[in-house]
């Protein structure tokens, strides 16, 4: 079975520019998450899908952060303004439903904003 | 709130040694613990998890974990390791499955 793809695999843009970040869930997971690790720290949810609604986006910072889930597949998330310490890798994943099942993760996108 | 401990950042050892990644936690509720591996590159990878019964749990590639309540830590063991061991591993405690916290990882490095 096909794993999480995510697009592209390295992003380097300049502060206050906008990036977009684009994933693609395995087939028939419910389930998506966007997570932010940070060089030296463990991976942060920013936000999860059920389906195609928002479950949990508590930390996600709505002031630039953004993302959708139109179709219940396809995910994007877009940064716009970028910030110098939003450089990091930007993790997918997904799984079949909610709770404490596996989450698989795709291989995360690193962004650099200089 | 929870939070994960994961002390050593660094951890060497030699092929074929045995090899210990601690991992505590805190919660003010009952959780459920992961470790996840990370091949450079690549992403997180399910070792293993704990979600109740036995607190010795065994994982893919040899490893296995033992969840200690009344520690709550949730070490992570591997008898004999191997050069393709080398990875960043990573400990996780959700209280429901929706919400995962994860520690700031441990590298190791296997030493031919």
């Amino acid at each position: 079975e096909a794993g999480v793809a995510q697009s592209p695999r390295y992003k380097i843009i300049e502060k206050r520019q906008s990036v977009a970040f684009w994933c693609n869930p395995i087939s028939g997971h419910a389930t998506l998450y966007w997570y932010q690790q940070i060089l030296g720290q463990g991976p942060k949810l920013l936000i999860q899908f059920q389906n195609n609604g928002v479950v949990d986006d508590s930390q996600l910072p709505k002031d630039r952060f953004s993302a959708e889930r139109l179709k219940g597949v396809d995910s994007t998330l877009k940064i716009q303004p970028a910030k110098l310490e939003d450089s990091a890798v930007y993790l997918c994943a997904s799984s079949l439903a909610r709770g404490i099942g596996e989450q698989f993760f795709g291989p995360g996108t690193r962004l650099t904003v200089l | 709130a929870q939070s994960v401990t994961q002390l050593d950042s660094q951890v060497p050892v030699f092929e074929e040694a045995p090899v210990e990644l601690r991992c505590n936690y805190s919660s003010s509720v009952s959780v459920y613990l992961f470790w996840y591996v990370q091949y450079p590159n690549q992403g997180l990878q399910l070792l293993l998890k704990y979600l109740s019964g036995s607190t010795l749990v065994k994982g893919i590639n040899g490893f296995e974990a033992e969840f200690n309540k009344s520690q709550t830590s949730f070490h992570l063991r591997k008898p004999s390791v191997h050069i393709s061991d080398t990875a960043e591993y990573f400990c996780a405690v959700t209280p429901t499955g929706n919400q995962f916290y994860f520690g700031t990882g441990t590298s190791l490095t296997v030493i031919p």
